[in-house]
């Protein structure tokens, strides 16, 4: 099975900063690559897919690149409604899995 | 609206069974495969499986942690999905999603969740 790793595990900001969370996978997954946003309490939600492509309804300062085993998720003009915990999802293989998790608190 | 609204949670012991039900609405059901995922308390998310659509023979994927012990079916008729829960652990002990899988192009991704079943394994 695919193996996920998130870093880093959690990270402290301002509003208004820019971040970057970066997820690697153990084998490549060339562009099948997810990213969820999950607000305490709250259910999942799709941010992107297809590494970059943006969910309907997602602000644009949500971006996501790469390809292969390295992927990123960055939120720039960081807004209190974006603290939350964030998770990478492979689906290049029929067995999905998630990484474990990026929480993005208030500094 | 389209919607998943999961059922069937509650306490079980360990070793013993339990069948979530998942209904679906606002959409057109019979054409999308069905993912099941799940959280255990203060943990990540977990993918625990998935069943096809029809014309993909309603075939089935499971995670290594609940292969053999779980199952999962569906009932177009009803717009249903149903996990079979079997010979559980305590470490089943979580929040059960439904979610909708949609296809773009060949990428996959799970735009619909429902509100979360919760499931607890303990003597």
């Amino acid at each position: 099975d695919i193996q996920m790793t998130q870093s880093p595990s959690s990270l402290s900001a301002f509003v208004g900063d820019r971040i970057t969370i970066t997820c690697r996978a153990s084998q490549s997954l060339k562009s099948y690559l997810n990213w969820y946003q999950q607000k305490p309490g709250e259910v999942p939600k799709l941010l992107i897919y297809g590494a970059s492509i943006l969910q309907s309804g997602v602000p644009s300062r949500f971006s996501g690149r790469g390809s292969g085993t390295d992927f990123s998720l960055t939120i720039s003009n960081l807004q209190p409604e974006d603290f939350a915990t964030y998770y990478c999802q492979q689906t290049s293989s029929p067995v999905f899995s998630f990484g474990p998790g990026t929480k993005v608190d208030i500094k | 609206e389209v919607q998943l609204v999961e059922s069937g949670g509650g306490l079980v012991q360990p070793g013993g069974s339990l069948r979530l039900s998942c209904v679906g609405s606002g959409f057109t059901f019979s054409d999308h495969y069905m993912d099941w995922v799940r959280q255990a308390p203060g943990k990540g998310l977990e993918w625990v499986g998935r069943i096809r659509a029809k014309g993909n023979g309603y075939t089935t994927e499971y995670a290594a942690s609940v292969k053999g012990r779980f199952i999962i079916s569906r009932d177009d008729s009803k717009k249903s999905v149903y996990l079979q829960m079997n010979s559980l652990r305590i470490e089943d002990t979580a929040v059960y999603y439904c979610t909708r899988l949609t296809a773009y192009r060949y990428f996959y991704y799970m735009d619909v969740w429902g509100k979360g079943t919760t499931v607890t394994v303990s003597s």
